[in-house]
C-alpha cells in the first residue's frame, strides 16, 4: 500500500489554459475527496466521490471545475480557463467506507497560474 | 455555517509540552481530527477522538474534548524539533457525513532547540 498519490506535484500554467490533475487513492478505498488549500489557510472541501458517484459538491466548485472518477478508482480534476485566483495546492484524500472514517491525504498538486 | 477556529502561532522550547487549541461550532460531529502538515507536503492524520470521549492518549499525544464548550485540544509531550509543523483541527461538519471535513486555519508550531 503506497498511500494516496497525485500527479503532477507542480503545475505552472498561463491564465486561460486548461489543466488536469490526477489522484490515485489507496487501493480499495471507496471514497475520494478533493480539497483546495491557499496560502495561510486550511484545506477547503471541493467535492467527493463514493465509488464512481459524485455525492457532494461545494459552492467553491465553479462551472470551470469538473471532477470525474469513471471507474471508481483514480480521479481527475480539470480546471478550464484558469484564473490567477485558482493558484493553490489541490489535495486529494481517500477513505474506506467499510474500514473507517479517517481521510488519508496525498502530497498535493501545487498549481501556479501566471 | 460551521466554523473551526484555532490560534495561528505557538512557540515552545524543545522538551516542553505544546498545547494547541481549537473551537468548533457543529455539535453533531461523530469524530474530531488533528492533522499535521509539514512545509510543501500533504496532511498527515495524527489522531482523532470519538465524540463520546473526553480524552484520548496516543504515545506523546493527548486529545481533550469538552463538548459543552465545543473545545478540542492537542497536547504534545516532550516536544521535539521534528514536531515543527502546522497543525489543523478538522470537523466533519453538519451531520458528520465525513464527506466534508471543515478545517481550521492551522496553528504553526515552532520548536526552539
Amino acid at each position: 500500500d503506497t498511500g494516496v498519490s497525485q500527479d503532477p506535484r507542480h503545475k505552472i500554467t498561463k491564465r486561460g489554459q486548461n489543466v488536469t490533475f490526477r489522484c490515485d487513492p489507496i487501493s480499495e478505498h471507496n471514497r475520494l475527496y478533493w480539497y483546495r488549500q491557499t496560502l495561510g489557510q486550511g484545506p477547503e472541501f471541493l467535492t467527493y466521490f463514493q465509488n464512481e458517484a459524485q455525492l457532494e459538491k461545494s459552492r467553491l466548485l465553479s462551472d470551470r471545475f469538473s471532477a470525474e472518477r469513471p471507474k471508481g478508482s483514480f480521479s481527475t480534476l480539470e480546471i478550464q480557463r484558469t484564473e490567477q485566483g485558482d493558484s493553490a495546492m489541490y489535495l486529494c484524500a481517500s477513505s474506506s467506507l467499510a474500514g473507517g472514517h479517517e481521510q488519508f491525504f496525498g502530497p498535493g498538486t501545487r498549481l501556479t497560474v501566471l | 455555517g460551521e466554523d473551526v477556529e484555532q490560534s495561528l502561532f505557538l512557540s515552545v522550547r524543545e522538551g516542553d509540552s505544546s498545547v494547541i487549541n481549537c473551537t468548533y461550532t457543529d455539535s453533531s460531529s461523530t469524530y474530531l481530527y488533528w492533522y499535521k502538515q509539514e512545509p510543501g507536503a500533504g496532511l498527515q492524520l495524527l489522531t482523532y477522538i470519538f465524540s463520546n470521549m473526553d480524552m484520548k492518549q496516543d504515545q506523546r499525544l493527548t486529545v481533550l474534548l469538552n463538548k459543552k464548550d465545543k473545545h478540542l485540544s492537542l497536547r504534545i509531550a516532550d516536544t521535539q524539533t521534528g514536531d515543527s509543523a502546522i497543525y489543523f483541527c478538522a470537523d466533519p461538519g453538519y451531520g458528520g457525513s465525513q464527506g466534508n471535513l471543515i478545517f481550521g486555519k492551522g496553528t504553526k508550531l515552532s520548536v526552539k532547540p
